[in-house]
């Protein structure tokens, strides 16, 4: 019954490489959102949507792609990845102005 | 533009005593304030936010903070430090514009000499 969820917990993937992580949420929250966690643990908003609907995007780039299926469900396409783009990325969730939760993070390694 | 500073990178406390974790912030209006923990390996958990009302908001595990808005200063403080209270500390500021934006700091990480 965990609230926040994705898929991966991990992911070692090689440089060029293309990949996705998954994330649901069974909170009946309006908002999800994607934060990518540095190596220095600072945490930075890279998207937001609102019922289905791009809100933020925080100069991230045009190699990540997020999808938005339904409310529930948030997911983060990578092309081309490269060694910068290690990092934990978490997923988050809340009702419009209302408190975030988050996954438990996923950690890609590029090598 | 909004943004939240944590002054201190590492703090060391030993068990038993107290713990002030500071955090300011920027922003135009009143806003949303919320500190979270990040244990090793894991995600965020919420100890606290502050919305409106009572400046002094109590969490969980034994934590609280005080709103001051002439400070602009939300600290995170606890009386009496557990071993298991080791962790990222972050402290996170909402945008009531309507833009959804949760900006967080840049973590304080605690450990407790036992």
């Amino acid at each position: 019954d965990t609230a926040v969820s994705q898929t991966p917990k991990y992911l070692v993937t090689q440089m060029g490489n293309d990949k996705s992580i998954k994330c649901e949420q069974n909170l009946g929250h309006d908002t999800m959102y994607w934060y990518k966690q540095d190596s220095k643990k600072f945490l930075k908003i890279m998207f937001s949507y609102n019922n289905k609907e791009l809100i933020i995007n925080e100069t991230v780039p045009n190699r990540f792609s997020p999808k938005s299926p339904d409310k529930a469900h948030l997911n983060l396409h990578i092309n081309s990845l490269e060694l910068g783009d290690s990092a934990v990325y978490f997923c988050a969730s809340s009702q419009p102005l209302g408190v975030p939760f988050f996954g438990q993070g996923t950690r890609l390694t590029v090598v | 533009a909004q943004s939240v500073t944590q002054p201190d990178i590492h703090i060391t406390v030993s068990e038993g005593a107290s713990l002030e974790l500071r955090c300011n912030y920027s922003y135009g209006a009143t806003p949303y304030l919320f500190w979270y923990v990040q244990s090793p390996g894991q995600g965020l958990q919420l100890l606290l936010k502050y919305f409106s009302g009572d400046t002094l908001v109590q969490g969980i595990k034994g934590f609280e903070a005080e709103f001051k808005r002439s400070q602009s200063s939300f600290n995170l403080r606890k009386p009496s430090v557990h071993w298991s209270d080791a962790a990222e500390y972050f402290c996170a500021v909402g945008n009531l514009m309507g833009t959804y934006k949760y900006i967080f700091g840049t973590g304080t990480r605690l450990k407790v000499l036992a």
